[in-house]
């Protein structure tokens, strides 16, 4: 069953603005992923934040962790066009290697 | 280069039709991973394996099934049992050495029923 859930589900935004997305999640989890999927295409790994960490940055994304509230956030900052995609939080949890994913948001960047 | 090719990337299927789905990776990662994604929707996990000749079922196996004879290989069973099999198809990998659990995604198969 999914455990994570996202929103928006959707998001539309001009070039240089900031993104924001959010997921929750329901069970307890080891880590917690977000991943970019582009249109008919695999999905690519962006960032881990593991279930001890609050916050955690990677060039333009930044993600945050709150276990208590079991959500998580990604922000994405001076968006770029080429950032249009659909992006998935999977939550790792106390079965190493099987992540549950959540049902994505897609984030459009008007140039 | 290093990856994991899926194939064919389009397939169609024919009522009462078996299709097999190829999955292959030259990461020399153990664990693989067959998910499904709906319009709109997350990834569900159908079956997966962390070492060859072995594999578990995941959420959605009813109608799907897996062998793992060798370590590259992964490849993926439509059977006919599966009624409403239009989706698209994602082998994945990871590295189970690892300390994180991140997972490497093949381009993924689109499969429609005819």
């Amino acid at each position: 069953s999914q455990q994570g859930e996202e929103d928006p589900q959707a998001l539309s935004i001009q070039e240089g603005e900031n993104a924001t997305m959010n997921c929750s999640y329901k069970t307890s989890i080891n880590n917690l992923q977000w991943y970019r999927q582009n249109s008919g295409r695999g999905l690519v790994h962006l960032i881990l934040i593991r279930s001890n960490e609050r916050e955690k940055h990677s060039g333009r994304l930044r993600v945050t962790l709150d276990t208590s509230k079991k959500s998580s956030s990604l922000l994405i900052t001076a968006s770029r066009a080429a950032d249009t995609a659909s992006y998935f939080c999977a939550a790792g949890g106390t079965s190493y290697g099987k992540l549950t994913f959540g049902q994505g948001t897609i984030l459009t960047v008007h140039p | 280069d290093g990856g994991i090719t899926q194939s064919p990337k389009y397939l169609f299927r024919k009522e009462g039709q078996n299709v097999t789905l190829s999955c292959e990776q030259n990461l020399n990662h153990d664990a693989m991973y067959w998910y499904r994604q709906d319009p709109g929707q997350g990834l569900r996990l159908i079956y997966y394996s962390q070492i060859v000749n072995d594999f578990q079922k995941g959420d959605i196996a009813e109608g799907y099934s897996v062998s793992r004879e060798k370590k590259e290989s992964f490849p993926l069973t439509v059977t006919s049992a599966q009624k409403n099999p239009t989706a698209f198809y994602l082998c994945a990998s990871m590295d189970r050495r690892a300390i994180n659990e991140k997972l490497f995604f093949g381009s993924g198969t689109q499969l429609s029923v005819l």
